[in-house]
């Protein structure tokens, strides 16, 4: 399977725990990107992230939320001392380019939850 | 501000039955790009098709087909001769330029519901 891979699919953490997903692109995209799927609502940006750089996290909590993209491995999206209100579905995208007309596409999503 | 509102929270229809997504949108570019993704009950969001602002010549692939509408801002999705496998969630998306990058702005989706 050559597409966006999520890991893990599901993942419960208690409160005041460290979070870690991880997303590795499509082979040939080099662009990544976080959204997030709060209950009952549509998915919103968090970070745009290329090898080694994050060029946009406009969208990303300013506290206890990080994203990377190492050289080499997946991106990984880390969320410290983990809070209810993270219960949400983070879905990662990759592209080849950056372009408007370019589609995003996407992975299987990591439902995190937490208790 | 760019915008994207699909004002049907929830759809329920019988199989065979036509049915059409509504996607309104908003934007201050003269070209722009727009994007409908299904999401099943599995979860996972599956890229259907992208309609760029200066084509509006309609779209048909097998039983989906897309009608854009520059003069009413709306790209709307039908689905027709529905069947249990479309039962899914629909999000319209438009893209947006933004420090360096792209991101998609997503409507809070259609929630299709096709009974056998």
């Amino acid at each position: 399977n050559a597409g966006v891979m999520q890991n893990p699919r599901h993942l419960v953490r208690r409160r005041g725990q460290e979070a870690r997903l991880r997303c590795s692109p499509m082979k040939g995209h080099s662009h990544v990107y976080w959204y997030r799927q709060l209950p009952e609502e549509g998915l919103k940006f968090m970070v745009y992230l290329q090898k080694e750089n994050i060029i946009d996290e406009s969208g990303m909590p300013k506290e206890r939320f990080s994203a990377e993209f190492p050289k080499e491995g997946p991106s990984i999206l880390r969320i410290q001392q983990v809070v209810r209100g993270d219960s949400a579905a983070y879905f990662c995208a990759s592209s080849p380019e950056v372009a408007r007309y370019q589609p995003q596409h996407f992975g299987d999503g990591t439902r995190l939850s937490i208790l | 501000a760019q915008k994207v509102t699909q004002a049907q929270t929830e759809i329920s229809v019988v199989e065979k039955e036509d049915v059409t997504l509504d996607c309104v949108y908003e934007t201050r570019d003269t070209t722009y790009y727009l994007f409908w993704y299904k999401q099943p009950p599995s979860g996972e969001l599956v890229f259907l098709i992208r309609r760029n602002s200066f084509d509006e010549q309609n779209e048909i692939s097998g039983r989906y087909s897309w009608n854009f509408q520059k003069s009413t801002s709306s790209f709307n999705f039908t689905i027709t001769a529905s069947q249990v496998v479309d039962s899914a969630v629909y999000f319209c998306a438009l893209s947006e330029a933004q420090n360096q990058g792209v991101k998609l702005i997503f409507g809070q989706g259609t929630e299709l519901s096709v009974k056998p």
